[in-house]
């Protein structure tokens, strides 16, 4: 069990340039989830997959991200036109269709200047 | 809506000064209520979950409780390794399998 691993670690990015992350879940987990965190917050609810259909979109999920799952193993999140505001840290999560308890990777933290 | 609130924000312990963190919440139906302890730049590490009122969990120096309103993390004897942010969430059975998370307690362990 190598644990959930997210890619990149960092990313610096300019306002209007588009960015992807990939995320790359527990194994045997068919549950994938998204959530992002700024400073002194807890995390924010974006998305969740099972396998590759994605069933649940929070309001905090612009037109400017999408997110996929092609062949329900690893994830991508794409904030397409960047703007200030979506620096933050950007956590994936993945869980067992046999437990609620959600286990998450390292987090990509985005800066957008 | 579904509402988490921990105090305090910020807690200074000395080393072997136990303590508890609170976790006040609102739920339509609780599905589970999770704490998960976050070091700084790092993803949240899950510790615990609770289901039901009056069910107790516990890890070395960490035991969690559950009402039908808050839950505690209580801190026996800290180690200056227990600093860390601790976050408490939950999960309500008609909302999908979101986490609500509160804004966590920042917990520092003095020598």
């Amino acid at each position: 069990d190598t644990g959930v691993s997210q890619d990149p670690r960092h990313k610096i990015t300019k306002r209007g340039q588009n960015v992807t992350f990939r995320c790359d879940p527990i194994s045997e987990h068919n549950r994938l989830y998204w959530y992002r965190q700024t400073l002194g917050q807890g995390p924010e609810f974006l998305t969740y997959f099972q396998n590759e259909a994605q069933l649940e979109k929070s309001r905090l999920l612009s037109d400017r991200f999408s997110a996929e799952r092609p062949k329900g193993s690893f994830s991508t999140l794409e904030i397409q036109r960047t703007e200030q505001g979506d620096s933050a840290m950007y956590l994936c999560a993945s869980s067992s269709d046999r437990a609620y308890e959600q286990y998450f990777g390292p987090g990509t933290r985005l800066t957008v200047t | 809506e579904d509402q988490v609130t921990q105090s305090p924000e910020a807690l200074r312990l000395q080393e072997g000064e136990s303590s508890s963190l609170n976790c006040s919440y609102t739920v339509s139906g609780l599905r589970g209520l999770f704490w998960y302890r976050q070091d700084p730049g790092k993803g949240p590490e899950f510790l615990f979950t609770l289901y039901s009122a009056g069910e107790e969990k516990e890890k070395e120096r960490l035991k969690a409780t559950l009402t039908k309103k808050e839950s505690f993390l209580h801190i026996t004897a800290p180690k200056p390794e227990d600093s860390a942010t601790y976050l408490c969430a939950v999960q309500a059975r008609d909302s999908g399998y979101a986490l609500n998370f509160g804004k966590g307690t920042s917990l520092l362990v003095t020598p």
